[in-house]
């Protein structure tokens, strides 16, 4: 398997601009997550879907951020219009349940600045 | 007051020696207990699970305190590849799941 696919892994936009990052999930894992890493903040879970849908978007910092899960193999995380607050390392992870010890699988993540 | 805390370091160690990390967390109602490591620029991986008994994988021991609300992972003979950022995490199982990572702590081992 592949493990978690993040695109871009890359991108550098300025104020204002619409940011789209992509996930694909490993094949058969039923949860998927967004977290941002900061060095301010750390790593900071966003939202998190189950069966594509979304469960808990309670870490989602505001209404520019929002995220799609339209089928189980794809995911995109959406900032519009971008702050240069919102520089970061957005990372992307799948795992087959959350009702256990289960590890939680990382994309290589999209490391975002904002100028 | 954050839920899971770490000491940042950095921890300076050289190899061979022996080093411990700590992680409080606030929420006693947590279930779920686990160290990821995290190399620079890389994503977090899973190091090992804390279980109640505590659980040992050949250099690497970890300990859960649910008493004192914390948890403990242990290096012996720490090597060179040993230099990362380990993270502890801690989540709640039923209902909304929310898994919550401390800040990390620096590891570095030198020669």
């Amino acid at each position: 398997d592949a493990g978690v696919i993040q695109s871009p892994r890359h991108e550098v936009t300025e104020m204002g601009q619409e940011v789209t990052l992509r996930c694909k999930p490993i094949s058969g894992h039923d949860y998927l997550f967004w977290y941002r890493q900061t060095m301010m903040r750390g790593l900071e879970l966003l939202i998190y879907f189950n069966n594509n849908v979304p469960i808990d978007d309670s870490g989602m910092p505001e209404d520019r951020f929002s995220a799609k899960m339209p089928n189980a193999s794809f995911s995109t995380l959406k900032i519009q219009p971008s702050e240069p607050r919102d520089s970061a390392v957005y990372f992307c992870a799948s795992t087959t349940t959350v009702y256990t010890y289960n590890e939680q699988f990382f994309g290589p993540g999209t490391r975002l600045t904002v100028l | 007051r954050k839920e899971v805390e770490q000491d940042p370091g950095p921890f300076n160690v050289p190899e061979g020696a022996t080093v411990a990390f700590n992680c409080t967390y606030s929420n006693s109602a947590s279930q779920s207990f686990f160290w990821y490591r995290q190399d620079c620029r890389k994503e977090p991986k899973l190091l090992m699970s804390v279980y109640s008994s505590g659980n040992e994988d050949g250099r690497f021991t970890a300990q859960l305190n649910r008493a004192s609300q914390y948890i403990s992972l242990l290096i012996r003979d720490s090597k060179l590849s040993d230099s990362a950022t380990y993270l502890c995490v801690v989540t709640q199982e039923g209902g909304s799941y929310i898994p919550t990572f401390g800040r990390g702590t620096s590891l570095i081992v030198h020669p």
